[in-house]
């Protein structure tokens, strides 16, 4: 079973800081997802990714598949970022068995 | 496209009841699964998927059955309720299972249940 770490566990920042948010993880993947998750429960895919790097505004994904990580990356933090980013994994065998989920990263940005 | 509803939004049973938690997608996603989300541990998976008539099991399936009549729509039943199981649970689709890059995953808005 795959074990997926993130860290920090909790993090606030001012609002304009630069975010930075790890996940790490022990078995080979064939893809990794951020997701996002707003007070109120909804959870919502940032980005999809499998190797490099993908930008969309603000938000930047990377990751390492040989050092098994993958960064999420917040520029120009505001208020509305706060909620709690997801890292979750698929299998490489394909994922029919589901994602494995880190425990999440609690983020408040201050005004 | 309505993406992925669940009913209800919010539940509270007494142990030993039965109850079935509703989740249907209008994107003709192959792939369905629920998962529970509990504080303090990541999301967990019950049971999944990959197409009308077959379902397996995932990390969690103890006390929980599913069925896949439909492409639309992937109920998952609560047997005999217990407070163990209190928990926000999770329904998502997506396209296929994965394959060599995964695929886009679509959440519903949850179902918070409580079992007394």
């Amino acid at each position: 079973k795959n074990e997926v770490e993130q860290s920090p566990q909790n993090l606030t920042a001012q609002e304009g800081e630069f975010i930075t948010i790890n996940c790490s993880y022990s078995v080979g993947i064939s893809a990794l997802h951020w997701l996002q998750q707003h007070p109120g429960g909804g959870i919502v895919s940032l980005f999809m990714l499998s190797s490099g790097k993908k930008k969309h505004g603000r938000l930047i994904a990377t990751i390492n598949i040989q050092e098994k990580h993958s960064s999420l990356h917040i520029t120009a933090s505001h208020p509305r970022d706060s909620a709690v980013y997801i890292c979750a994994v698929v299998g490489s065998g394909g994922g029919a068995d589901g994602l494995t989920f880190g425990k999440g990263t609690h983020l408040i940005i201050q005004p | 496209n309505a993406g992925v509803t669940q009913t209800p939004k919010f539940q509270v049973l007494k142990t030993g009841q039965s109850m079935t938690l509703q989740c249907a997608q209008d994107m003709n996603h192959e792939y369905m699964s629920w998962y529970r989300q509990d504080p303090g541990m990541g999301l967990r998976l019950i049971h999944y998927s990959v197409g009308a008539g077959i379902t397996d099991q995932g990390e969690v399936p103890n006390g929980y059955n599913v069925s896949r009549s439909t492409t639309e729509d992937f109920p998952l039943r609560l047997l005999s309720a217990a407070p163990s199981q209190t928990s926000v649970y999770f329904c998502a689709s997506s396209r296929t299972s994965g394959g060599a890059r995964g695929y886009e995953q679509f959440f519903g808005p949850g179902t918070r249940l409580t079992v007394l």
